[in-house]
């Protein structure tokens, strides 16, 4: 099974930064990793598919990355819709896994 | 609208079971993939099952928790997937998601229902 591991594992951050969430695979996923939003009481959202694909309707300051097994979502200007918990997915080999989730705190 | 609405949740004691259903509307049920992601209280992500287009043969994966007590089906003529969960266990307890999953074979999750609880407890 691969493990996703998301760091940090809160993130206390004021509207406007920048945030910059990560997960890294214990073996290689190639593209196949997507990041979700979560808000309390809500389903998850798909924001970023295949690495570095925003889904429709997604903001452009929503990016991801990718670096070998190292995978990064960046949030360039914090909203304050944005403070949520974000997953990432891997869907490259079965079973299909998530990180622990990352928990993006107003400070 | 893309739906995806979750039904059949409930309490129900350990060692029995439920069925759970997906009715999915907006979009052409029977070309995609559907899976199943559960979340127990205060608790991660975690995929349960999936269930190929039936073009692409229509079977199924299983999460090892629950292989051999979950089995997942669809009717696509009634654009619904079924979660059967038998021989339930107090771990079994979550938020249980319908998602709508990758289209010509694929798996990613792209959209998700607002999800139906399950409470295993004596």
């Amino acid at each position: 099974e691969i493990v996703l591991t998301q760091s940090p594992a809160t993130l206390s951050l004021s509207p406007g930064e920048r945030a910059t969430l990560s997960c890294r695979a214990s073996q290689s996923v190639s593209i196949y990793l997507a990041w979700y939003q979560q808000k309390p009481g809500q389903a998850p959202r798909l924001l970023i598919y295949d690495a570095s694909n925003r889904a429709t309707g997604i903001p452009a300051r929503f990016s991801g990355s990718a670096s070998g097994t190292d995978f990064t979502l960046t949030i360039s200007s914090l909203e304050s819709e944005d403070f949520a918990v974000y997953y990432c997915q891997q869907h490259s080999r079965w079973p299909i896994t998530f990180g622990q989730g990352t928990r993006l705190e107003i400070k | 609208e893309l739906q995806l609405v979750e039904s059949g949740g409930g309490l129900v004691q350990p060692g029995r079971s439920l069925r759970l259903s997906c009715t999915a509307s907006g979009f052409t049920f029977g070309d995609y993939a559907v899976s199943w992601v559960r979340q127990a209280p205060g608790k991660g992500l975690e995929w349960v099952s999936f269930i190929r287009s039936i073009p692409y043969g229509g079977t199924t994966e299983y999460a090892a928790s629950v292989s051999g007590r979950f089995t997942m089906s669809r009717d696509d003529s009634k654009s619904i997937a079924y979660l059967q969960m038998n021989s339930l266990e107090t771990e079994d307890t979550a938020v249980y998601y319908c998602t709508r999953s990758g289209k010509n074979g694929g798996n990613m999750i792209d959209y998700w229902g607002q999800g139906t609880l399950v409470t295993v407890s004596s």
